[in-house]
C-alpha cells in the first residue's frame, strides 16, 4: 500500500536561506511522485514530478527534488526563499497499478520571515 | 492554455440544501477526479471517472453523487447538506496515459 510522510508540519526559514521540505514515501511499485503547492485560500499548483526518469527533478520557481529510492526520500529544495514561497506544500504519489489514485501527504506550512 | 474550470468559485447554502458542483476539464481530457479539502487538511479522494465511467470511489459520502456527461464534464452534486461539508472541492483532469493531474481553482462550498 502506498502512503506519504511529511517529516515537518511547519518549517521557518528566513527569506535568502535555503528551503528542505522532506517527504518519505512507502509503494510497492514504481511509483510517480510529485510535489503541488497551495497558496493561502488558492487552488492546487504542480511544482514538479519523478516519473522515473532523471532523479533529479527540477521544478517551477527554482524548486527541485531528488527521488531517492534507496532512502524512499523525495525531498523538495530550493536554494534562496522568496517571501512569495510562503504557502503549504503537498508531497503526493501515485501508482499505475492504483489506476493513478494520489496519495497525499498532510502537507508543510512554510513560512518566510523576512 | 486551457485549463480546468469550476463553477460556481464560490457557494453558500443551509444545512440540508442541495448542491451541484460543476467541472469542466481541460479538452481532451478523458479522466476527472472529485477533491474534498477541509481546512488545514490535505485533499481528500472523493471520486474519479474515465470516458463517463467511473473509475474509482473514494471516501464520498452516500449524500454525494456525480457523473460526467457526454462533454466530459463532470457534476458533484450534493444533498441533506452537513456543516461538515463545508470545504474546498476540487476537480482535477488528466488524459489518463500521462498519469499527470491538472487541478481546477475549486468551488468554496459554505453551509451554515
Amino acid at each position: 500500500a502506498q502512503s506519504v510522510t511529511q517529516l515537518d508540519s511547519h518549517v521557518s526559514v528566513s527569506e535568502g536561506t535555503p528551503v528542505l521540505l522532506r517527504c518519505n514515501y512507502s509503494s510497492s511499485y514504481s511509483p510517480s511522485l510529485f510535489w503541488y503547492v497551495q497558496h493561502p485560500n488558492k487552488g492546487l499548483q504542480l511544482l514538479l514530478k519523478y516519473t522515473s526518469a532523471a532523479t533529479l527533478v527540477k521544478g517551477i520557481n527554482g524548486f527541485e527534488a531528488e527521488f531517492k529510492k534507496s532512502e524512499t526520500s523525495f525531498h523538495l529544495t530550493k536554494p534562496s526563499a522568496h517571501m512569495s514561497d510562503a504557502a503549504e506544500y503537498f508531497c503526493v504519489v501515485s501508482e499505475e497499478d492504483s489506476n493513478y489514485q494520489l496519495i497525499w501527504g498532510a502537507g508543510t506550512k512554510l513560512i518566510i520571515k523576512p | 492554455a486551457a485549463g480546468v474550470i469550476q463553477s460556481p468559485r464560490h457557494l453558500i447554502k443551509e444545512k440540508r440544501e442541495t448542491a451541484t458542483l460543476k467541472c469542466y476539464p481541460i479538452p481532451r481530457h478523458d479522466t476527472v477526479y472529485w477533491y474534498q479539502q477541509g481546512p488545514g487538511q490535505d485533499p481528500q479522494f472523493l471520486i474519479s471517472f474515465y470516458e463517463k465511467m467511473q473509475s474509482d470511489k473514494g471516501s464520498i459520502p452516500d449524500r454525494f453523487s456525480a457523473q460526467q456527461f457526454s462533454d466530459y464534464h463532470s457534476e458533484l452534486n450534493m444533498s441533506s447538506l452537513e456543516l461538515g461539508d463545508s470545504a474546498l472541492y476540487f476537480c482535477a483532469s488528466s488524459f489518463i496515459s500521462y498519469n499527470e493531474q491538472f487541478f481546477g481553482p475549486g468551488t468554496r462550498l459554505t453551509v451554515l
